[in-house]
């Protein structure tokens, strides 16, 4: 089982829809939690962080973290094309190391 | 521009040869980290530093692939007899504080080893 999985996608949605993504992981010592957005051929940019159960909301950005089940969700309301992109998942346990989900990519169609 | 900065930005080599890229990360930061990322995957955590000190290293890593962080600043990733396995994205990335702290990637140095 990998550490920290994602649906490889691709995802398509229209402009304007919702984009849901997921991400599980293995490690029930996790502690912190990332989403990197990554355009082809640029090195990955932080969205969203998450720490604690619920919801955490930042502009069209909604990350949701359960650690009960050990899932993590990004939500992208309002999609434009420009949001066309991988979204990596990524998962810091009791120490440093972090550990990074394949990626789902995501395509919004115009 | 996040502020970490990686040289080369790209390398092409032979097989055989060896490489070595350098990282300079956002001056403040303590903790750098090294990752491998091929095509259609996430980056692959390949080690890490607190300061000058290495303290860890993945499993996958061979014993070709060697790093260092000689002052607790810039760091080096060589690879020996290089293969043409090795060929990937290479990304280094910094952070400051605790353990919610965001990681700052550089561009990244392009490895294809011929």
């Amino acid at each position: 089982q990998k550490e920290v999985e994602q649906n490889s996608g691709p995802l398509s949605v229209p402009e304007g829809a919702i984009a849901s993504l997921n991400c599980t992981y293995s490690d029930r010592g996790s502690q912190s939690f990332f989403w990197y957005r990554q355009y082809s051929g640029k090195s990955p940019e932080l969205i969203m962080s998450i720490y604690s159960n619920g919801d955490k909301e930042d502009g069209r950005f909604t990350a949701q973290l359960n650690k009960a089940s050990q899932y993590v969700s990004l939500l992208i309301r309002d999609s434009q094309p420009s949001d066309s992109a991988t979204y990596l998942c990524a998962v810091r346990g009791g120490g440093f190391k972090t550990i990074f989900g394949a990626g789902t990519r995501l395509f919004v169609k115009a | 521009d996040t502020g970490v900065s990686q040289d080369p930005r790209h390398k092409i080599t032979k097989r055989g040869q060896n490489v070595t890229f350098r990282c300079d990360p956002i001056s403040e930061h303590n903790r750098l980290y090294w990752y491998r990322q091929t095509l259609g995957q996430g980056p692959e955590f390949l080690t890490y530093f607190q300061n000058e000190a290495q303290l860890e290293k993945s499993r996958l890593l061979s014993d070709r692939f060697s790093a260092e962080r000689p002052k607790g600043s810039f760091s080096t990733l060589e690879i020996q007899r290089t293969e043409q396995g090795d060929s990937a994205m290479y990304l280094c990335a910094s952070l400051e504080g605790g353990r919610a702290a965001t990681q700052y990637f550089g561009p990244g140095t392009r490895l294809l080893v011929l």
